[in-house]
């Protein structure tokens, strides 16, 4: 399993976007970047997965360098309710074990 | 579509007593996993169930915790005897099918305060 590293915490006022950047140095050939968002007492939800350049869905984009040694998530124009922990994975579509590490705790302040 | 369900929400014990989880997956997936959250990490897999086999129990303290998916639909997870460090969140979680391992749907959790 590829080693992550994310920011431990960041700080958004609503209506910005939020870029959450995760690098991943030794990413594999066969391995995506899957993003999951955790709000408090709830299990971690499943936001966005790419492989390659961008992605983009109803709730964030994903953007990946050619290299793919970082990704970034980006979530438009937050509100309040987008606090959360986000958790950055890599490894290949069918991995078991998903490596979650401590996440970015992401803290939207009005 | 029903989500993954998970009950007690919470539990309180005392240390060395039992305690059991219970987790419904979404119908119709094959994969089951049970996660352990501590307070500020993220969570960590215990045990993986493909239909009613483990797949991988590697991070199972197996003198104290067991599993069982009999009918590969729902699964049970217990403790006995609890520790103190056992006070976490236990999270259930499903997939559809193992060439889509890395996309899980997870449950609420269930609450282990260990005294």
């Amino acid at each position: 399993l590829a080693k992550t590293t994310q920011p431990i915490s960041m700080d958004s006022y609503e209506g910005q976007e939020v870029n959450i950047t995760c690098s991943h140095n030794n990413i594999a050939t066969n391995d995506y970047i899957t993003w999951y968002q955790q709000f408090p007492s709830q299990g971690p939800r499943f936001i966005i997965q790419g492989y390659k350049t961008k992605v983009t869905n109803e709730v964030a984009s994903l953007f990946i360098p050619a290299d793919r040694k970082s990704s970034t998530l980006s979530l438009p124009r937050v509100s309040l309710s987008d606090t959360a922990v986000y958790y950055c994975l890599v490894g290949e579509a069918g991995a078991n074990n998903l490596f979650f590490g401590t996440g970015t705790r992401l803290t939207v302040i009005p | 579509e029903a989500g993954v369900a998970q009950s007690p929400r919470y539990k309180i014990i005392e240390k060395r007593q039992s305690v059991a989880f219970w987790c419904n997956p979404i119908s119709g997936h094959a994969t089951l996993y049970w996660y352990q959250q501590i307070l500020g990490q993220g969570p960590k897999l215990l045990i993986q169930f493909q239909n009613n086999g483990v797949v991988d129990d590697s991070q199972l303290p197996k003198d104290r915790f067991s599993a069982e998916r009999l009918k590969g639909v729902d699964s049970t997870l217990k403790i006995q005897p609890a520790k103190l460090e056992d006070s976490a969140v236990y999270l259930c979680a499903s997939s559809l099918d193992p060439g889509q391992a890395n996309i899980q749907y997870f449950g609420a959790g269930t609450r282990l305060s260990v005294l």
